[in-house]
Parts: structure tokens; C-alpha cells; sequence
């Protein structure tokens, strides 16, 4: 079975500075995807980055950027220059050649000013 | 393009009733989800279509959830009778194909009283 696991349930961070959520996976396929969603309080997921496990290089979309450690099975999401707009719950998620997206349980971000 | 459409927004009824849900997906897309977030929780994935079939089911309650998608297009989940453990947003999600990113509506918030 295919499971994914945050183990922060709650983080913060000052305006302008950085932070980083944990994520572990585990998963039996050998192709898969691994994904950061953002939640705001609008409740629509929105998709912050998308890591390819055939890829060692990591992935990075302006301030986001990811840290996979395949071997680990590791997959954490830092955010540089936190700014006020990224407050929300983010969820770490696999996605199996099935097509099937399993979520973590999600960590709820706050950037204070 | 347009994005994942649902309704309604928000819906109240009482236990033992009734209540459905509406999903239409971005044109073009194959895979439809119907995902059931309780509050604190991650999304869990409750039955998925390919087309007008179902891929996958397996965490859907059949005795009392049910799902269609009639023409492999729009979607409708339905719920009869209601608990009150079924509280929680309904989000509805589509992809084109195999390893695509999935996109999210905005989600039903069900509260059953």
C-alpha cells in the first residue's frame, strides 16, 4: 500500500525568511510522482511543484524548491522569502502509475509579519 | 482554459437525508476523482473514473455513497442516507492522462446535522 506521512502539523515563519516541510513516502512502484499541493482557505488544491522519482535532479519553481532523497524516501518542500500569501495547509502526495493520488495528513503554514 | 467546475458550494441537511454533489471536469480530461476531506485531514480518494468507468473504488462506502459518469464527462456523487460522520468537503479533481498533475474544484462542504 501506498502511504505518505507529514509529520508537522502546524509550522510558522517570519516574513521574508525560510521554512521547510517534512514529508515521507512509501511506495512499492518503481515509476512514480511526487507533489506539493497548497490548500488555502478557499479550499482549492493548488499545485506548488511535481518531482519525477526517475529524476535525481530536484525540482524548483521560483521560492519553492524540493529535497528528494529517493533512498530515503524523503521528499521536503522549502519555501525562501516566505511571504504573507503563503499561508495555507500544504500537503505532500504520490501518485502511482495507476494514476492514483495519495495525500499526507498536512501541515498548516503561517508566515507572521 | 476553464477549471474543474463543482456544486454546490456548501450544503446543510440533516442525518438519514439525502444530498448530491456535482462535478464537471476540465475539457478534454479522462481520469475524474471524487476525494472526501474531513476537517484536519488530508484528502482520501474515494472512487476514480477512467472515461465512464470506475478504475477504483475500493474506499468508497457502497451501502450508502454512490457514483456516476454518465457520457465520461460530468460526474454526480450522491449520498443516501446521510451520517453525520459524512461531514466534511467533497473535492473533485480531473487529469488528461496517465502522469498529469490532477486539478481540483473548489470543493462542497457537506455538514450533516
Amino acid at each position: 500500500a501506498q502511504t505518505v506521512t507529514q509529520s508537522q502539523p502546524e509550522m510558522s515563519v517570519q516574513e521574508a525568511e525560510t521554512v521547510t516541510l517534512s514529508c515521507t513516502y512509501d511506495t512499492s512502484e518503481n515509476n512514480y510522482y511526487l507533489f506539493w499541493y497548497k490548500q488555502p482557505p478557499s479550499r482549492q488544491m493548488i499545485l506548488v511543484i511535481r518531482q519525477e522519482a526517475y529524476k535525481q535532479q530536484n525540482a524548483t519553481e521560483n521560492r519553492f524548491s524540493v529535497n528528494f532523497q529517493k533512498a530515503a524516501k524523503s521528499f521536503s518542500l522549502k519555501i525562501s522569502d516566505s511571504q504573507l500569501g503563503d499561508t495555507a495547509m500544504y500537503f505532500c502526495a504520490c501518485y502511482n502509475q495507476g494514476g492514483k493520488l495519495i495525500f499526507g495528513q498536512g501541515t498548516e503554514l503561517s508566515v507572521k509579519p | 482554459e476553464a477549471g474543474v467546475a463543482q456544486s454546490p458550494r456548501y450544503k446543510i441537511i440533516e442525518k438519514r437525508q439525502s444530498v448530491a454533489f456535482w462535478c464537471n471536469p476540465i475539457s478534454g480530461h479522462a481520469t475524474l476523482y471524487w476525494y472526501q476531506q474531513i476537517l484536519g485531514q488530508g484528502p482520501k480518494l474515494l472512487i476514480q473514473f477512467q472515461n465512464n468507468g470506475v478504475v477504483d473504488d475500493s474506499q468508497l462506502p457502497k451501502d450508502r455513497f454512490s457514483a456516476e459518469r454518465l457520457k465520461g464527462v460530468d460526474s454526480t456523487l450522491k449520498i443516501q442516507p446521510a451520517k453525520l460522520e459524512d461531514s466534511a468537503v467533497y473535492l473533485c479533481a480531473s487529469s488528461f492522462a496517465g502522469n498529469s498533475p490532477l486539478h481540483f474544484g473548489n470543493g462542497t462542504r457537506l455538514t450533516v446535522t
